[in-house]
């Protein structure tokens, strides 16, 4: 089956502790995203990659860095400079950047 | 950027009534997108919209794009409980890549 699978589903932060969320998408999109979400709200682009290799910030970028070394991946790292971490993450990928995204199904990144 | 404002915020609404919500924009869009999230995970796309004026259908859930193509409607008929969760709208702006969602309609089904 196809899809975006995102990994862990529930993640634990250590103040001043670097953090990386996984994407992976067997969908062969070449466009993928990384939301936040806050409870009650909708969704913010951190980070979005139209294409390998390339990536560009979204709307909350600080604090937060991406890779796109291949296709299939967009890992997210939530660094110790992002204050308030605490939230819903969702990855998404797309067949281009117009085009309709399809969602993991989150990682929820706590902090002890 | 472009906002989408959405609504309502929230509707409580009894097993078997219809339910209507929309979402709007100072904005013309090209593409219109409905998805809907269950608690504690992703969204899942109901129905895209690509003409102004269009009207598709997704079982009981019916949505259209608006004529001005600077609003769009989603219906749900005869709700049940399944129903619940968050319903967003979406689409990317007129000229612009970048993908826009609304704030979401949160419902809630009473069996």
């Amino acid at each position: 089956d196809g899809g975006i699978t995102q990994s862990p589903k529930y993640l634990f932060r250590k103040e001043g502790q670097n953090v990386t969320l996984s994407c992976e998408q067997n969908l062969n999109h070449d466009a993928m995203y990384w939301y936040r979400q806050d409870p009650g709200q909708g969704l913010r682009l951190i980070y979005y990659s139209q294409i390998v290799n390339d990536f560009q910030k979204g709307d909350i970028a600080e604090g937060y860095s991406v890779s796109r070394e291949k296709k299939e991946s967009f890992p997210l790292t939530v660094t110790s400079a992002q204050k308030n971490p605490t939230a819903f993450y969702l990855c998404a990928s797309s067949v281009g950047p117009n085009q309709p995204q399809h969602f993991g199904d989150g990682t929820r990144l706590s902090i002890l | 950027g472009q906002q989408l404002n959405q609504s309502p915020q929230s509707m409580f609404i009894q097993e078997g009534e219809d339910v209507s919500m929309n979402c709007t924009s100072s904005s013309i869009f090209n593409t219109w997108l409905w998805y809907k999230q269950d608690p504690g995970e992703g969204p899942v796309l109901l129905i895209a919209l690509y003409k102004a004026g269009e009207l598709t259908s997704n079982g009981r859930l019916t949505a259209q794009f608006g004529i001005t193509r600077k609003d769009s409607f989603l219906n749900i008929s005869a709700s049940i409980p399944s129903d619940v969760g968050i319903y967003f709208c979406a689409g990317p702006p007129y000229n612009n890549n970048d993908m826009r969602f609304g704030a979401g309609t949160r419902l809630t089904v009473k069996p």
